[in-house]
C-alpha cells in the first residue's frame, strides 16, 4: 500500500545550522508530494509541493526535490531561524477521494 | 487569517457523555472535509471522509457508530463523539481542498483537543 516514512524526531539544532528531514515513500503510481508545518498551537501549514519527478518545491528557504529513483522527497533548508522551530510532516496524494497519507512527523528544534 | 476553524478548541468531559466537534470553511465552499485524529507524538490517521449531502466514507478500522459525522452545507460539517471514553481522548484535526488566492491546496483546521475523564 502507500505509505511515508520520515526520520524520527526530534532534531535540535543550532541556528544557522543547516537541516535535512529525511522522507521516503512507497506508492502506486504517481503520487503528488507535499511538506507541512505544524508550529506549536497551530494547524497544518502547507510548506511546499511537487506533483512530479524532478519537480523541486520551495518556500521560506525550504526545498525538495521529488526524487523517483529512489522514491524520496527530503527537506532541507540551508540556515534554520530558531522560529522554524515545528513539526513537519511530509504527505502523499493519490486520487483516491483526494486523501493524505502522512508520515510519522518530525519535531525540530531550533536553539539560538 | 485562518481559512478553516475548528470549534471548541479543547473540550472536556466525562466518559459516557457525547462531544460535538464542528468545522468550517470560512471563505470557500468545502463539498468534500476530512477528518483526522492525531495522537502525542504521532503523525495524522484519517478517520473519515465528509461529502456534503450524503453520508460519509470511514476509513477500516474507524467504528461510525461513534464517530458520527454530518456534513449539512458546503461550509460546516460536524463530527459527534458518542459515549465518549478515555481512549477516545485526542486531538482532532480537519481539513478541506480549497481554492482560494492561489493553487488548489488542502487547508487544516486548528484542532480540537478531546480529554474524556
Amino acid at each position: 500500500g502507500n505509505s511515508v516514512t520520515q526520520m524520527e524526531g526530534p532534531v535540535t539544532l543550532s541556528e544557522e545550522a543547516f537541516l535535512t528531514i529525511n522522507c521516503t515513500y512507497t506508492a502506486t503510481g504517481y503520487p503528488s508530494l507535499f511538506w507541512y508545518v505544524q508550529y506549536p498551537g497551530e494547524g497544518l501549514q502547507l510548506l511546499l509541493k511537487a506533483t512530479k519527478a524532478d519537480d523541486k518545491g520551495s518556500n521560506k528557504g525550504f526545498e525538495a526535490t521529488y526524487r523517483k529513483e529512489t522514491t524520496s522527497f527530503h527537506l532541507e533548508k540551508g540556515s534554520v531561524q530558531v522560529s522554524d522551530s515545528a513539526v513537519y510532516f511530509c504527505a502523499l496524494l493519490y486520487n483516491q477521494g483526494g486523501k493524505l497519507i502522512f508520515g510519522q512527523g518530525t519535531e525540530l528544534s531550533v536553539k539560538p | 487569517g485562518a481559512v478553516v476553524s475548528q470549534h471548541p478548541s479543547w473540550v472536556i468531559c466525562k466518559s459516557g457523555t457525547s462531544v460535538k466537534i464542528e468545522c468550517r470553511s470560512l471563505d470557500f465552499q468545502a463539498t468534500t472535509m476530512f477528518w483526522y485524529r492525531q495522537f502525542p507524538k504521532q503523525s495524522l490517521m484519517l478517520m473519515a471522509t465528509s461529502n456534503e449531502g450524503s453520508k460519509a466514507t470511514y476509513e477500516q478500522g474507524v467504528e461510525k457508530d461513534k464517530f458520527l459525522i454530518n456534513h449539512a452545507s458546503l461550509t460546516l460539517s460536524t463530527l459527534t463523539v458518542t459515549s465518549a471514553h478515555p481512549e477516545d481522548s485526542s486531538f482532532y484535526i480537519c481539513s478541506s481542498w480549497g481554492e482560494r488566492e492561489g493553487p488548489y491546496e488542502q487547508y487544516f483546521g486548528p484542532g480540537t483537543r478531546l480529554t474524556v475523564t
